[in-house]
């Protein structure tokens, strides 16, 4: 069982640069979303979806891109790193917006210098 | 909006001692309330839920009774293990809402 595959697992990146940060699911979630996990802050929620073709922006979107063409992905784009996006990123999904629990990614650890 | 209050920690044990973690929210709504569970180096986990008042979530010997009048779902064990030792996230979601995060209790259990 697969369940919500994030890759990869660890980035360093140089101030400046762009890149893509991919989740897949295969329990046919139609939520996905994206946190950010910083010390002291918790999970920030950074972008989210509630279905193909449809998304919106949480507590922490600017700086950051997201699309949803299929179900089963829902890649995070950083446009231009910053040093304040240092940090542990995390994909999750759920079977609808419901209050039912959430499947999460292993997570991203990303360092920009 | 809605939000939660745990405490941080560090919250260092010896093996074998009571485990109590507060958790209090404010949440829109009726909300299912959720605890979360993050060992070293890995992404979250659930360790239990519970969907309606009085109800008892538990899991790996955990325990967490949500009480809708004090709006609290506080996470009890009665004997914890080295292997206890993570991030524990306290998280309500009311039907229609995004999940709201605690920021987490960071739990060492010393042997």
């Amino acid at each position: 069982n697969a369940g919500v595959t994030q890759t990869p697992k660890f980035q360093v990146l140089k101030t400046g640069q762009s890149m893509t940060l991919q989740c897949a699911q295969d329990m046919n979630h139609e939520y996905m979303s994206w946190y950010r996990q910083d010390p002291g802050m918790g999970l920030r929620l950074i972008h989210y979806s509630v279905g193909a073709g449809i998304t919106d922006q949480g507590e922490v979107p600017n700086g950051y891109n997201v699309s949803r063409s299929t179900t089963e992905d829902f890649p995070l784009r950083l446009l231009s790193a910053a040093p304040s996006q240092t940090s542990v990123y995390f994909c999750a999904s759920s079977y609808g917006k419901g209050n039912t629990e959430a499947f999460f990614g292993q997570g991203t650890r990303l360092t920009v210098v | 909006g809605d939000s939660v209050t745990q405490m941080e920690g560090p919250v260092t044990l010896s093996e074998e001692a009571f485990l109590t973690i507060n958790c209090t929210y404010t949440a829109t709504g009726y909300p299912s309330l959720f605890w979360y569970v993050q060992y070293p180096g890995e992404g979250l986990q659930l360790l239990l839920k519970a969907t309606k008042a009085d109800d008892k979530g538990s899991n790996k010997g955990f325990e967490a009774t949500y009480r809708k009048e004090t709006t609290s779902f506080h996470l009890e064990k009665g004997s914890v293990q080295v292997s206890d030792s993570a991030v524990y996230f306290c998280a309500p979601r009311a039907y229609g809402q995004n999940f709201v995060f605690g920021p987490g209790t960071r739990l060492s259990v010393l042997p």
